[in-house]
């Protein structure tokens, strides 16, 4: 069974600091991993995947993240943050086949002036 | 944008009452899916469906029927809705290109009281 792990539901940094988002997941089977971006009020939208190509994602917004398959780990992580990116960030799992489809719980992301 | 209306955005309604959500989508995708999101829980899978008259249940279904009669169109009903079910309901659609990604509407914020 596949599950995820959110390390801290809220994280606040500094506009300009680094953005770190943690992920842990567990898998039965190769994953496919996936970084969603909730703004209030909206609908999920895909930051970016991982789908066994490249370990190194890089997504919209400047955002990026890292496969590290000894960790089981998929962190999130943007150089320098911006306002606009405050919201709630969801990592995601699934099978390669797309079946089971796993959320995390989400972390809400705050920037601080 | 993947093409995914949800009606109603919002709706108010007393227990005991049936509701029907309604997914619109514009692609012809195979595959629709009903999520609940929750604070703290991220987003459980309700029912899915992979085509016409094809659907199955997910995590949380107690309580929730779906339909889909046309491929365009995927319903969930609450045949007699509990305070339980209050939250937002989001519809997704997997386009079943590489990458296995999910889309989402823009959900449905359900209260019942």
């Amino acid at each position: 069974a596949q599950s995820v792990t959110q390390l801290g539901s809220h994280v606040s940094v500094s506009e300009g600091a680094l953005v770190l988002l943690r992920c842990n997941y567990s898998s039965s089977v190769p994953p496919y991993l996936f970084w969603y971006v909730q703004y209030p009020n909206q609908g999920l939208q895909l930051l970016l995947k991982y789908t066994s190509a490249a370990t190194l994602v890089k997504g919209i917004n400047g955002f990026e993240a890292e496969f590290k398959k000894s960790e089981t780990s998929f962190h999130l992580t943007k150089p320098s943050a911006h306002m606009s990116d405050a919201a709630e960030y969801f990592c995601a799992v699934s099978e390669p086949t797309g079946q089971n489809f796993v959320f995390g719980p989400g972390t809400r992301l705050s920037v601080l002036p | 944008d993947a093409g995914i209306t949800q009606s109603p955005r919002h709706k108010v309604t007393e227990t005991g009452t049936p509701v029907t959500l309604r997914c619109h989508q514009t692609e012809n995708h195979r595959y629709m899916y009903w999520y609940r999101q929750d604070p703290g829980h991220g987003l459980r899978l309700i029912h899915y469906s992979y085509g016409v008259k094809d659907t199955d249940k997910g995590e949380v279904s107690d309580g929730y029927s779906v339909s889909r009669s046309k491929t365009e169109d995927f319903l969930l009903t609450l045949e007699s809705a509990t305070s339980s079910q209050t939250s937002v309901y989001f519809c997704a659609i997997k386009p079943g290109t590489s990458g296995y990604e999910q889309y989402f509407g823009p959900g449905t914020r359900l209260t019942v009281t």
